[in-house]
């Protein structure tokens, strides 16, 4: 298994620009979520998904969107990017059988909004 | 709403000390805590999880406990090794529809050789 992936690992982006960044998983957890890192801020949590095709949001959602077509796949879209939303993005997913809900997290990706 | 606190914030420890690093949260209603470590420009790696109903859990030289009713969790490093300098994080999922995992803002540990 490749757990949880994600690209791009690093994005620069000019303010305004839009972009997409990618998560799969594949070992068919329900649960998947977005987490922003910030220094002195700790992760917080974007948008969450119990399942496909249902999706709701965390903490901090706004500037983000997200769909869940499938169990595979949670891709975040930055609307029209800001300075503020520099930050490393981790996705992550859940294991819900067994009610186990251990969370397992991407590598991150290092986005720079100039 | 729930607050996780970790403490200290950093720590620096000579190699083979034992050593134990702290959590606390302000609502009991959990459903399990989770115990990850992250390295620096990576990212998190789970170490330990302990369902509501567990007291410890076990890995290793890791031993994680849990005492919902003080709202505290530990994480004990026996021997402890160079190779173990990185960011430790706790974090608890809510007991309600959501299931959301809430973060403390970790614990930066350093050995030294």
């Amino acid at each position: 298994n490749a757990g949880v992936t994600q690209t791009p690992k690093f994005q620069v982006l000019k303010t305004g620009q839009s972009m997409t960044l990618q998560c799969a998983q594949d070992m068919n957890h329900e649960y998947m979520s977005w987490y922003r890192q910030d220094p002195g801020m700790g992760l917080r949590l974007i948008h969450y998904s119990v399942g496909a095709g249902i999706t709701d949001q965390g903490e901090v959602p706004n500037g983000y969107n997200v769909s869940r077509s499938t169990t595979e796949d949670f891709p975040l879209r930055l609307l029209s990017a800001a300075p503020s939303q520099t930050s490393v993005y981790f996705c992550a997913s859940s294991q819900t059988a067994f009610n186990s809900y251990e969370q397992y997290f991407g590598p991150g990706t290092r986005l720079t909004v100039t | 709403k729930q607050e996780v606190t970790q403490i200290p914030a950093a720590l620096s420890v000579p190699e083979g000390e034992n050593l134990v690093l702290n959590c606390s949260f302000t609502d009991s209603a959990i459903y399990n805590l989770q115990w990850f470590r992250q390295d620096p420009g990576k990212g998190l790696t789970s170490l330990l999880l302990i369902q509501s109903s567990q007291r410890e859990q076990t890995s290793g030289r890791l031993n994680a406990s849990l005492d919902k009713s003080s709202g505290r969790s530990t994480l004990y490093i026996a021997a402890s090794q160079p190779g173990d300098s990185a960011t430790y994080l706790c974090a608890v999922r809510r007991r309600d529809s959501s299931y959301k995992l809430i973060f403390g803002s970790g614990t930066r540990l350093l050995v030294r050789p």
